[in-house]
This record gives structure tokens, C-alpha cells and sequence, in this order.
């Protein structure tokens, strides 16, 4: 069972569409994070969130954080191909240790 | 920039040898870690090291073993390979943290192992 769950799990859209992917989970994390993934490479970080709550923008992104702290969502404005990749999640449970718990990843390609 | 460096990127073995998965780092970091990467399944944490000669299992750590014998260098091994080991296998570093925010992680760009 994933701590931490994302969806969808695939994603195909057309340039210039928006879209939201989720990531849901039934504990309270201290923080949360997204990273992007592309082939052939590492994960590499996106954003870190802290406060429940929280919205942060990163250009056509904007990650936001549950109040709750038990769930997080990106969303893409006009998507475009150079988006492309595995979009994952990660999390730190409150109170635990330093490792992260990591979700089931959303694969998304955007179509020119 | 950092950079973490893993030893393959791609192997292939047969069941019942034993493998090793070398990762290094340039940045001086204290935390390393070792993950598997599988479809549907994201990153599942094999083992991890706050210094050295120390380690602390993770998630999955039956039929792995690892190593930490210098600060920039962690490896982790197969003492007898299986094929459901077959996977991605993702190394990473970061610093110390403190002040309850998570570091960032950096991750090297992956071994993809076969186990035949």
C-alpha cells in the first residue's frame, strides 16, 4: 500500500491545455515536495511546501499544500512538450525520521 | 553543481551473483540513499547512511547490503541476484537538514539492472 498516492497515473494532453495532478495521502507530513523525472536521468527537485496551506508558483506551476497537510496538487498552466516527464511526489511524515516517502509518480506527455 | 555519479547505467547478470551498485558524490553531503524505481510503484528506499560505517534499512532492504566505507561513496549490494530485482536503481545524496525543512535530494541518473 502507497503512503502516498498520485493521480492520474498517465497523463496525455495537447500543447497549450492545463492540467492538475494530485497527491493524496491518509497521513499528516511535515513537508512535501515534487519532483520531475526525465528519461534517463534522476529525479530532480521542483518545489518544497511547509505550511499548510501553502501556494507557490514557479512560473506555469503552482504547487499547493492541504490545509490538512495530508494531500498536495500541481498544476500546469498551457502545458507545453518541454513538461514532459514522470512528475513524483515526496514527503516527510511528522515525526519521523530524515527519509522520504516517495508516490507512485504521474506520467505526463504533452503533445505538440 | 552537485553531482552524483553511479558506476552503470545499464548491467545485466545472472541470478545468483553477486552485484555491486557504486555511487559517488561531490558535495560533501552526509545523507545517502539507495532506491529501486518500478512502474506504478515510484521510489521504494532500499537502505540509507547519515555518515560513515553507519547504515539504516529502509522500506525493502531484504537482499541488499550496503557499504560506507568513505563520506562520498556509498554502495549497495546483491549478495545473490534474483530476478525480481530486476529495476531501476537510483542513488542519492543531501546535505544534513536541520531547522525541520527536508533538504533537497540529489540523485545520480540510475542503474538499470537485469537479472536473468
Amino acid at each position: 500500500t502507497q503512503l502516498l498516492e498520485q493521480s492520474p497515473q498517465f497523463l496525455s494532453i495537447q500543447e497549450g491545455e492545463n492540467l492538475t495532478v494530485y497527491c493524496n495521502s491518509s497521513s499528516v507530513f511535515s513537508s512535501l515536495q515534487w519532483y520531475r523525472q526525465e528519461p534517463g536521468e534522476g529525479p530532480v527537485l521542483l518545489v518544497t511546501v511547509v505550511t499548510g496551506g501553502e501556494v507557490k508558483k514557479l512560473k506555469r506551476l503552482t504547487f499547493q499544500f492541504g490545509d490538512a497537510r495530508k494531500d498536495s496538487s500541481l498544476h500546469i498552466t498551457a502545458a507545453q512538450p518541454g513538461d514532459t516527464g514522470l512528475y513524483l511526489c515526496a514527503g516527510r511524515i511528522s515525526g519521523s525520521a530524515r527519509q522520504l516517502t516517495f508516490g507512485s509518480g504521474t506520467q505526463l506527455t504533452v503533445l505538440p | 553543481d552537485v553531482k552524483v555519479t553511479q558506476s552503470s547505467r545499464y548491467l545485466v547478470k545472472r541470478t545468483g551473483e553477486k552485484v555491486f551498485l557504486e555511487c559517488v558524490q561531490d558535495m560533501d553531503h552526509e545523507n545517502m540513499f539507495w532506491y529501486r524505481q518500478d512502474p506504478g510503484l515510484g521510489l521504494r528506499l532500499i537502505y540509507f547512511s547519515y555518515d560513515v560505517k553507519m547504515k539504516e534499512k529502509g522500506d525493502i532492504p531484504e537482499g541488499y547490503s550496503v557499504s560506507r566505507e568513505k563520506k562520498e561513496r556509498f554502495s549497495l549490494i546483491l549478495e545473490s541476484a534474483s530476478t525480481n530485482q530486476t529495476s531501476m536503481y537510483l542513488c542519492a545524496s543531501s546535505p544534513p537538514g536541520g531547522g525541520g525543512v527536508p533538504d533537497t535530494q540529489y540523485f545520480g541518473p540510475g542503474t538499470r539492472l537485469t537479472v536473468l
